[in-house]
């Protein structure tokens, strides 16, 4: 079946640094992707949509500055977390829509974000 | 905007007993989906409800749908120590991403 790769898994990175989760598409082409954020212990909460080619819708209270989403092909989404901070430091899941299969959603196995 | 709203948020069943979580939403909605976590892991899909009526069972789980009341719910059969984990409702909003509920963290003791 479809599969959504996120890359990497685990990541720990210092404090005003940036970081990249990668998002992609192993079997099918996404002309939208989604970028999810949970907290540990709550829900995931959207942070912006991904269209390819064009540029990310943002959430309200999501810091488009902050978090870049760069979807250059139809298969990879990006998500760089500039000048991280401690409180930056979440579980943060992608989600691809695939239109061969009607429009169903997968979702990446996720990527934990350490900022020390 | 819309809202999801799940209860409970925490559940502690005995094994072999029956519970049902419920998940209520706002606005209308063509979709409904039901997920898994695991701690430290991403979401497994359970159920994707598409219409009014709509009853999927998988093993010891049940969804279904009820789009004018907007309430789906999640029966659980018969637990087993398995089956503990988080459980998620979500929305599908019409530019197809989504809106979560809180969650239901389930417990299955022995």
């Amino acid at each position: 079946g479809a599969v959504v790769s996120q890359h990497p898994s685990r990541v720990i990175c210092k404090s005003g640094t940036s970081v990249k989760i990668e998002c992609r598409s192993l079997d099918f082409q996404a002309t939208t992707m989604f970028w999810y954020r949970q907290f540990p212990k709550q829900s995931l909460m959207l942070m912006a949509t991904s269209n390819e080619g064009s540029k990310a819708t943002y959430e309200q209270g999501v810091e488009k500055d902050k978090f870049l989403i760069n979807h250059a092909s139809l298969t990879l989404s990006t998500l760089t977390v500039t000048s991280a901070h401690p409180e930056d430091s979440s579980f943060y899941i992608c989600s691809a829509l695939s239109g061969w299969t009607g429009n169903t959603i997968y979702f990446g196995e996720g990527s934990w974000l350490t900022v020390v | 905007e819309l809202k999801v709203e799940q209860n409970p948020l925490f559940l502690s069943m005995q094994e072999g007993k029956n519970y049902t979580i419920y998940c209520n939403y706002s606005t209308t909605s063509d979709r409904l989906y039901w997920y898994r976590q695991d701690p430290g892991k991403s979401l497994e899909s359970l159920f994707v409800l598409l219409s009014n009526g709509a009853v999927k069972q998988e093993g010891r789980l049940m969804a279904s749908l009820d789009t004018k009341a907007r309430l789906s719910t999640l029966h659980i059969t018969a637990a087993v120590h398995d089956l503990s984990a988080t459980y998620f409702c979500a929305v599908e909003r019409n530019n197809n991403d989504m809106r979560f509920g809180a969650g239901t963290r389930l417990t299955v003791k022995p």
